[in-house]
């Protein structure tokens, strides 16, 4: 069955520390890829997102993710972590071209201490 | 505008009552979907409608019942709902059909309490 696993429940980190939350995916065929954030008491964000080119994407507020073809995996990274950082992150994936629909990830909860 | 906004932000209502959750975008997009997200898990796909047809239904209970009165609205009717389906409502749409590759636009979400 289509599906995307978030590996970490919740990570906890100093600021200025880096961050790689990790994420795979088990189709092989067609996919979009895309991080999400949903900050507390907010709706969900679009942090990034990769669907063909260049495997390296980058996003906002200084993210970034690498789409690994080899390794069904698709991880967010920030080198330096701001408390403001603090957040739930899921991420998603929609197969099979323009008929998939997007399917979440059970998430990760980041929180940063000052 | 670059937003979708949902009405109300919270509804509390009895096992009897029937309300309607509202959602709205004017971004020329031309799905729309609703999903459910209990607290500290993923949103789940509840409906699609993309061209204002409705495309997926996930088997959501037939107390949930969508409407897309035009490309730029979209309805959730409720009745009789229980309180297991107290849950944050989040609307959204994306350009194209749903495996758009420019991802969703999220609403705000409506926070439903059934007492």
């Amino acid at each position: 069955a289509q599906s995307v696993s978030q590996h970490n429940h919740h990570v906890i980190l100093s600021e200025a520390a880096s961050l790689e939350l990790g994420c795979n995916y088990s189709y092989g065929g067609t996919v979009n890829l895309f991080w999400y954030v949903q900050y507390p008491g907010q709706h969900l964000q679009l942090l990034l997102k990769y669907f063909s080119g260049d495997p390296l994407v980058k996003g906002i507020k200084g993210f970034e993710a690498e789409f690994i073809k080899s390794k069904f995996s698709f991880n967010l990274r920030k080198p330096s972590v701001q408390w403001s950082d603090t957040a739930e992150y899921f991420c998603a994936v929609s197969y099979g071209g323009s008929q998939g629909n997007l399917i979440f990830g059970k998430g990760t909860k980041l929180s940063v201490k000052p | 505008d670059t937003e979708v906004t949902q009405t109300p932000k919270h509804l509390v209502m009895g096992m009897t009552n029937k309300k309607s959750l509202k959602c709205e975008q004017h971004m020329g997009h031309r799905a729309m979907y609703w999903y459910k997200q209990k607290a500290k898990k993923p949103p789940e796909l509840m409906f699609v409608y993309s061209y204002e047809k409705l495309s997926i239904n996930e088997s959501v209970p037939s107390r949930f019942s969508p409407e897309c009165p035009n490309s730029s609205l979209l309805n959730l009717h409720l009745h009789a709902l229980q309180p297991e389906d107290s849950a944050l409502y989040l609307c959204a749409s994306s350009q194209e059909g749903p495996g758009s590759p420019r991802g969703y636009t999220f609403g705000s979400g409506t926070r439903l309490t059934v007492v």
